[in-house]
């Protein structure tokens, strides 16, 4: 069973400032598996990214992903006031199987 | 323009039955690969079930045998019968539709809240 492990727990940044947030599996994935969510508060979440690299309709082009293997990593260029929330990475396995990672909160510094 | 909207959740105590229903509209549920994530109070998100377009059901170990998913074509909405709850059952259950292919949900409802407790 895959596990996700996503760091750091909480990033504190400063808006302007850049955000590399990073997703590990416990073993080796295919990239056309993983996506990344973003969650604001007593919102639902949203997509951003999936098949690591590919942004969703309508999310702007401050946010990327990248990664291989079992890294990957979500980026946000310049971090504007409606970034700080929490994000998730999520893997799409077999049976099938959605396994999401733990979260990573991004808070104003 | 897609909506989810969820419906059906409440207060139920430990043993309890209880059926959350989401209207879908903008798309066809019959089409669409459709799932259930859960968020308990304060935690992270948790995937529950999903229906394939074709039909497929599939559960996460939690909640199999005891949770049932179903969507009823004509009327657009998908369902998730909950049965033999438990307090850890107790969340924030959202309706999500996939984006492209079933590898993701890129359309999700506003959640309704189920609380089980005695």
């Amino acid at each position: 069973e895959i596990v996700l492990t996503q760091s750091p727990g909480t990033l504190s940044l400063s808006p302007g400032e850049r955000a590399t947030l990073s997703c590990r599996a416990s073993e080796s994935i295919s990239s056309s598996d993983l996506a990344w969510y973003q969650q604001r508060p007593g919102q639902a979440p949203r997509l951003l990214i999936f098949g690591a690299f590919a942004r969703a309709t309508g999310i702007p082009d401050r946010f990327s992903g990248s990664g291989s293997g079992s890294d990957f990593t979500l980026t946000i260029s310049r971090l504007e006031p409606e970034d700080f929330a929490v994000y998730y990475c999520q893997h799409y396995g077999g049976s099938p199987k959605y396994t999401l990672g733990q979260g990573t909160k991004l808070e104003i510094k | 323009e897609v909506q989810l909207v969820e419906a059906g959740g409440g207060l139920v105590q430990p043993g309890g039955s209880l059926r959350l229903s989401c209207a879908a509209s903008g798309f066809s549920v019959s089409y669409s690969h459709m799932g259930w994530v859960r968020q308990a109070p304060g935690k992270g998100l948790e995937w529950v079930s999903v229906i394939h377009e074709r039909g497929d059901t599939y559960y996460s170990d939690s909640v199999k045998g005891r949770f049932t998913i179903s969507r009823d074509n004509s009327k657009n909405t998908l369902s998730l019968q909950m049965n033999s709850l438990r307090v850890e059952d107790t969340a924030i259950y959202y309706c999500a539709r996939d984006y492209v292919s079933p590898a993701r949900f890129g359309y999700w409802g506003q959640g309704t809240l189920v609380t089980v407790s005695s």
